[in-house]
């Protein structure tokens, strides 16, 4: 029972270089969601997907693109890694259900920018 | 922008010992999420609540939502260091399929 699957688990990148985090959920789920975790700053909304075909931003979007490439799959790419983008990225997905929006998570990339 | 305001951010007790963590809004909310999560795991769902005043019960962890929705709170009584992560609240708005989630209370439970 898969869930939701990240890859890579972890990653260092250097100032500038770019890179795409992969994520694929099997539980037919309609949306997707890609967060941030830093240190006292809780869970910040990168961009969402509420179905296939349909991305939009979310609270900190700069330096992201996204591709809901499949109702499966929903990647995350830096063009120009930074080191402010050093962080811990999640990728959820969820029921497309009015009233009653669960996440069900990742294990987490934890990105490193030197 | 829907914010959540979590107290206390940081909470260390002794097993056996009762806490209660708050989640609080200036916003409405249709539902809000209690998650857990441990280090290095994705956070984990623990109980959603969608009507105003309801309570739920998950073995020792009692999860309350405010009459007016705008406010949650999890109470755990006689807490065991199994229970230590991070408790998390997340509020979900309507149709626009978002999850706005608290910054957190980190919970230490020493036995």
């Amino acid at each position: 029972n898969a869930g939701v699957t990240q890859t890579p688990k972890f990653q260092v990148l250097k100032t500038g270089q770019s890179m795409t985090l992969q994520c694929a959920q099997d539980m037919n789920h309609n949306s997707m969601y890609w967060y941030r975790q830093d240190p006292g700053m809780g869970l910040r909304l990168i961009y969402y997907s509420a179905s296939e075909g349909t991305t939009d931003k979310g609270e900190v979007p700069n330096g992201y693109n996204v591709s809901r490439l499949n109702k499966r799959e929903f990647s995350l790419r830096l063009e120009s890694a930074a080191p402010s983008q050093t962080s811990v990225y999640f990728c959820a997905s969820s029921p497309q259900i009015t009233r009653n929006t669960e996440a069900f998570f990742g294990q987490g990339t934890r990105l490193t920018v030197v | 922008t829907q914010l959540l305001e979590q107290s206390p951010q940081f909470l260390s007790i002794q097993e056996g010992e009762n806490l209660t963590v708050y989640c609080n809004s200036s916003s409405v909310f249709s539902s809000l999420q209690w998650y857990r999560q441990e280090p290095g795991e994705g956070p984990v769902l623990l109980v959603t609540v969608v009507t105003g005043g309801e309570v739920k019960k998950l073995k020792r962890l009692t999860f309350q939502f405010g009459d007016a929705r705008k406010d949650s709170s999890l109470h755990i009584t006689a807490a065991q260091p199994g229970d230590t992560g991070l408790y998390l609240c997340a509020g979900g708005g309507g149709s626009n399929y978002k999850l706005t989630f608290g910054k957190g209370t980190l919970l230490t439970v020493n036995p």
